[in-house]
């Protein structure tokens, strides 16, 4: 079984301040890793994905993810925040061998740019 | 345009109603999901579809019912409303053609409240 974790519902940064997002995943084979974004009144738009590839993932807007298999973890990381990433972030992991359409879905963080 | 769209936004309605969601895509994706929302819960996948012949009930299905009725549309029914069904409800797709990952792209989702 797959789980996604991740870590605080909330995080607050200032403006120009690194961001970083913590997601920790189970799963008993190679999972895909996707990151998403949700902005007010909006649905979730995919920010960056790691599909065995390259373990160091970038995405739109400046993120940028590592996968590190021996921690287990796939977190979200931006080097300087700005007003405009106030959204909410979805860790989320799918099996590739089920042809991917369980994706478990985090809790969510949310995230808040202070000027 | 959206590629994915969902009808109605908002709605608010009574207990023991019967309420329909419509989701509709121009995308040409197989694949159509229905998620729920909940704060602090994440995304919990209630029903999704591989094609106009495939149903499949996910994690929550109790409580709703779902119907394909084209490659395009797919449409979430709860038959008599409560309470605590109360949330955000969104729309997925996705493709597996040949080196998919399985990304999903959502609608902006339709907020339902049951009173």
């Amino acid at each position: 079984a797959q789980s996604v974790t991740q870590l605080g519902s909330h995080v607050s940064v200032s403006e120009g301040a690194l961001v970083l997002l913590r997601c920790n995943y189970s799963s008993s084979v190679p999972p895909y890793l996707f990151w998403y974004v949700q902005y007010p009144n909006q649905g979730l738009q995919l920010l960056l994905k790691y599909t065995s590839a390259a373990t160091l993932v970038k995405g739109i807007n400046g993120f940028e993810a590592e996968f590190k298999k021996s921690e287990t973890s796939f977190h979200l990381t931006k080097p300087s925040a700005h007003m405009s990433d106030a959204a909410e972030y979805f860790c989320a992991v799918s099996d590739p061998n089920t042809g991917g359409f369980k994706t478990i879905f985090g809790a969510g963080t949310r995230l808040f740019v202070k000027a | 345009d959206a590629d994915v769209t969902q009808t109605p936004r908002n709605r608010i309605t009574k207990t023991g109603k019967r309420i329909m969601l419509e989701c509709s895509q121009t995308k040409g994706h197989d694949r159509m999901y229905w998620y729920r929302q909940d704060p602090g819960l994440g995304l919990r996948l209630i029903y999704y579809s591989f094609d106009v012949k495939d149903i499949n009930k996910g994690e929550i299905s109790d409580g709703y019912s779902v119907s394909r009725q084209a490659q395009a549309k797919f449409s979430l029914s709860l038959e008599s409303a409560i309470p605590n069904q109360t949330a955000l409800y969104f729309c997925a797709t996705s493709d597996l053609t040949s080196g998919s990952t399985d990304e999903q792209f959502f609608g902006p989702g339709t907020r339902l409240t049951v009173l």
